[in-house]
């Protein structure tokens, strides 16, 4: 069965570059997650998207934006990036009629140098 | 606010034992869901079990079940005959349909 896509899975960039993360949910599936997951840290939501609107936003930084395009792909951009940054991005989906089971992709792990 | 706690760090278990990993949860919602994640050192995080609260019985996924309790907010994870690869990482996980609400996790052995 398909599964969630994640782009870049490995991503090395320098203090106050940008980056550009990038998420192909399962087939049929409307609703996009972001998470962050700090080293030894459980997963924080970022933000979410249903039916390409922004749906929710948890602790998102303001240097971050995230958008769901007609594919129903997402695409987070982070900007000024900090050591602080350096995490495990994973990018869930579900669909409308499942809406609370969410799917993990394996994630982008970003180094910030 | 909604918050998950996992008061067990670490968890060891016999190969072909039977472990339970503790979890509990604070909401004030009464509709919700409530998910079982592991993650192994890959670090993919993959989906171990789930329960609607509405939902009396108790959630069962071949070697693993849950114990749900609503009233106590509890929802622990019960392995049994364990296996070497169900060694990893293991999250619960709260949502009132809408973001997912992480435990700090609980990091399971298995001893050969």
């Amino acid at each position: 069965a398909a599964g969630v896509i994640q782009s870049p899975r490995h991503l090395i960039k320098e203090k106050r570059e940008t980056a550009t993360l990038k998420c192909y949910p399962i087939p049929r599936h409307d609703t996009v997650y972001w998470y962050q997951q700090g080293p030894g840290q459980d997963p924080q939501f970022l933000i979410s998207f249903y039916e390409k609107m922004q749906s929710d936003k948890g602790s998102i930084p303001d240097r971050f934006s995230a958008q769901q395009f007609s594919d129903y792909h997402s695409e987070l951009n982070m900007s000024s990036l900090e050591l602080g940054d350096s995490a495990l991005y994973f990018c869930a989906s579900s669909t409308g009629t499942d809406q609370e089971t969410q799917y993990f992709g394996p994630g982008t792990r970003l180094l910030v140098l | 606010a909604q918050t998950v706690t996992q008061s067990q760090p670490e968890m060891s278990v016999q190969e072909a034992e039977t472990v339970t990993l503790s979890c509990t949860y604070d909401t004030s919602e009464s509709d919700y869901y409530l998910f079982w994640y592991k993650q192994p050192p890959s670090r993919q995080m993959i989906l171990v079990i789930r329960q609607e609260a509405y939902k009396q019985q108790n959630a069962t996924e071949n070697r693993f079940s849950v114990n749900f309790q609503k009233a106590a907010k509890s929802f622990s994870l019960k392995i049994s005959d364990s296996q070497l690869g169900d060694a990893a990482m293991y999250f619960c996980a709260f949502t009132p349909r809408d973001q997912f609400y992480f435990g700090t996790g609980t990091s399971l052995t298995v001893i050969p």
